[in-house]
């Protein structure tokens, strides 16, 4: 299967702050990112979707102001939260995918980042 | 309608059984189906990986998918305390956008 990294794998950050996660598909050219966001005991909810080069697209419900995305390359991918509050607080999940080299048409995850505002 | 419905349990059984995991969807141009494994504050891990209907296995593992009933289930044999965690299943039309079931949490007692 494909390889993901991403981090920082745990984070906590004062209310207010920025906090950059990075997500980078170490095998294969990922021409989309998707990121998602998890809470507990919950499914993942896919927040945006970016392809390399281009904005983002983001889902009903999720501030693009406040979650930026950053798709500048086929291997790395970064969203930042900006002036996180605690509501913010989630597991972040991000899943590259398409272009060359795609191994198969199974979704791979990154490891996740659990951010914790307080 | 979620374009997938996942019981989310807790599921409990104990050391040995059989576990029996199950989605349905609505939207029949899904032909990629997958179950994925989740343990506490982990990213979602593939287990099993199904393209359009039939059966598949792995080890302990059977994942089979019903394309006319819209169902997909994974079975799980001989079940494990290492078993327990969060069950995903997912699928997908296109293979790039993929859609969640909201997860079984499934815990296996010694």
């Amino acid at each position: 299967g494909a390889v993901v990294s991403q981090h920082p794998s745990w984070v906590i950050c004062k209310s207010g702050t920025s906090v950059k996660i990075e997500c980078r598909s170490l095998d294969f050219q990922a021409t989309t990112m998707f990121w998602y966001r998890q809470f507990p005991k919950q499914s993942l909810m896919l927040m945006a979707t970016s392809n390399e080069g281009s904005k983002a697209t983001y889902e009903q419900g999720v501030e693009k102001d406040k979650f930026l995305i950053n798709h500048a390359s086929l291997t790395l991918s970064t969203l930042t939260v900006t002036s996180a509050h605690p509501e913010d607080s989630s597991f972040y999940i991000c899943s590259p995918a398409g272009g060359a080299g795609t191994p198969s048409s199974e979704a791979f995850f990154g490891q996740g980042t659990r951010l914790t505002v307080v | 309608q979620k374009e997938v419905e996942q019981d989310p349990g807790p599921l409990s059984v104990p050391e040995g059984a059989i576990v029996s995991l199950n989605c349905t969807y609505s939207n029949s141009a899904f032909q990629y189906f997958m179950w994925y494994r989740q343990y506490s504050r982990k990213g979602p891990e593939l287990l099993m990986y199904t393209y359009s209907s039939g059966n598949k296995e792995d080890g302990r593992f059977t994942a089979q998918v019903d394309k006319s009933s819209k169902y997909i289930s994974l079975f799980i044999r001989d079940s494990q305390p290492s078993d327990s965690a969060t069950y995903l299943c997912a699928m997908s039309a296109s293979g790039n956008q993929f859609y969640f079931g909201t997860g079984t949490s499934l815990t296996v007692i010694p």
